[in-house]
């Protein structure tokens, strides 16, 4: 067990709605990168919060957006949902190191389906 | 583009066999990451070796760098079947950023 919980785990959306998903960051933690990962590939990066700010992003569109509020926490949000949205999504948490770099602490996982 | 590449896509041995797996990437990086992932489930950190390292372990798992080839190896030691899930490399080039290969997928056969 990581410490890093996701919700929900499972739903299902229909294309053109908006999702939410969720995350709580292990204890001690103050980032959070989300990725999104299609089957049967790997992780795809789509940012980070450190500390409430958006700190780098991968090559996802606006309609990704997120949030990290004080305890930490964070947010996943996607707007007009499209079916290649389909995808487990992946929050990690991590304790910034001083190089800017240290393991993550995933949770288990958001799996969308978008029909 | 994924800044990692595992090699193979695919591999399978008995239950006792080691299983190595590669990574190679595209960018100088500040360190490299191994990761497990179980089907359809979170990923697990397995290791982490830095730019200055060239080997690294922990029990049964053997970690080789070589920068000058930008790639890396993953030995897994005495196979179990618990062994079984998909292996990934992260390479961390920015602050905090760590960026995946499409893994390899290890099956132990009993």
């Amino acid at each position: 067990e990581t410490g890093v919980t996701q919700s929900p785990t499972h739903l299902i959306k229909t294309r053109g709605q908006q999702v939410t998903l969720r995350c709580s960051s292990q204890s001690g933690h103050n980032t959070v990168s989300w990725y999104q990962q299609a089957l049967g590939q790997g992780p795809q990066f789509i940012f980070q919060y450190y500390r409430e700010e958006e700190n780098g992003r991968g090559n996802f569109p606006p309609r990704f957006s997120g949030l990290q509020f004080p305890n930490y926490s964070s947010e996943l949000n996607v707007n007009a949902l499209e079916l290649d949205d389909s995808a487990l999504y992946l929050c990690a948490s991590s304790k910034r190191a001083g190089d800017g770099t240290g393991e993550l602490f995933f949770g288990e996982g958001s799996r969308l389906t978008v029909l | 583009s994924q800044q990692g590449e595992e090699d193979p896509q695919a591999l399978s041995i008995q239950e006792g066999e080691n299983a190595t797996m590669n990574c190679s990437y595209k960018t100088s990086i500040n360190n490299l990451q191994w990761y497990r992932q179980n089907s359809g489930r979170g990923l697990v950190h397995l290791i982490l070796i830095r730019s200055n390292e060239r080997e690294k372990h922990s029990g049964r798992l053997r970690v080789t760098l070589d920068t000058s080839k930008k790639s890396s190896s993953l030995l897994i030691t005495a196979s179990r079947a618990a062994d079984t899930a998909s292996y990934f490399c992260a390479t961390d080039t920015n602050a905090g950023k760590s960026t995946f290969g499409d893994g390899t997928t290890l099956t132990v056969k009993p």
